[in-house]
């Protein structure tokens, strides 16, 4: 069974510009979460659906960070305008259940370069 | 205080011996614990999850929970040098909070 996929696996990117990450979850998961992790800061949750609905985005930094999840397989997390310290490996994870003290299985992540 | 507090390391083990990594929380409200790996450069995999203060075994690993002393720890058995990687504590008391992360070095 395919995991979560997420693309780009790289962006490199120039400060003002907008970024897009996506996330397709796994088949039949209705809970997705979108991480950043940082050597400063380690992994903080951003934001998280479940069944397509935002539930909590209390960890979204600020306003130029953006979630939307269209459909049960798929998600996009959008930065604009970037900044350098928006650079980062960005990780989504989805879950089986709603609660988010169940297990989550993370993607491959997205390595974002803000020069 | 960091809500959730883990020694950073790097933590060195020779192969063979027990790797014990200790993590601490604030919220006393907390009720979920889990340790995930994260190989460098890969993303992080759940290990161990526990709930109920005590114990928990699977395989060569021991999660240890003690809710009064607001801690959790990982014992690994029997370290191989494949368990090298650092390991994230993470605590859900109504939001999944994640450590820092305390790098494990197994030495052959």
């Amino acid at each position: 069974d395919a995991g979560v996929i997420q693309s780009p696996r790289h962006e490199v990117t120039e400060m003002g510009q907008e970024v897009t990450l996506r996330c397709k979850p796994i088949s039949g998961h209705n809970s997705l979460f979108w991480y950043r992790q940082t050597m400063m800061r380690g992994l903080e949750l951003l934001i998280y659906f479940n069944n397509n609905v935002p539930i909590d985005d209390s960890g979204m930094p600020e306003d130029r960070f953006s979630a939307k999840m269209p459909n049960a397989s798929f998600s996009t997390l959008k930065i604009q305008p970037s900044e350098p310290r928006d650079s980062a490996v960005y990780f989504c994870a989805s879950s089986p259940t709603g609660e988010v003290r169940n297990e989550q299985f993370f993607g491959p992540g997205t390595r974002l370069t803000v020069l | 205080q960091k809500e959730v507090e883990q020694n950073s390391g790097p933590l060195s083990v020779p192969e063979g011996a027990i790797a014990s990594l200790n993590c601490t929380y604030s919220d006393r409200g907390s009720q979920s614990f889990f340790w995930y790996r994260q190989y460098s450069g890969k993303s992080p995999e759940l290990i161990m999850f526990i709930y109920s203060n005590g114990d928990k075994e699977d395989g060569r690993f021991t999660a240890q929970l003690n809710k009064a002393s607001q801690y959790v720890s990982l014992l690994i058995r029997d370290s191989q040098p494949s368990d090298s990687a650092t390991y994230l504590c993470a605590v859900f008391g109504g939001k999944l909070i994640f450590g820092q992360g305390t790098e494990l070095s197994v030495k052959p």
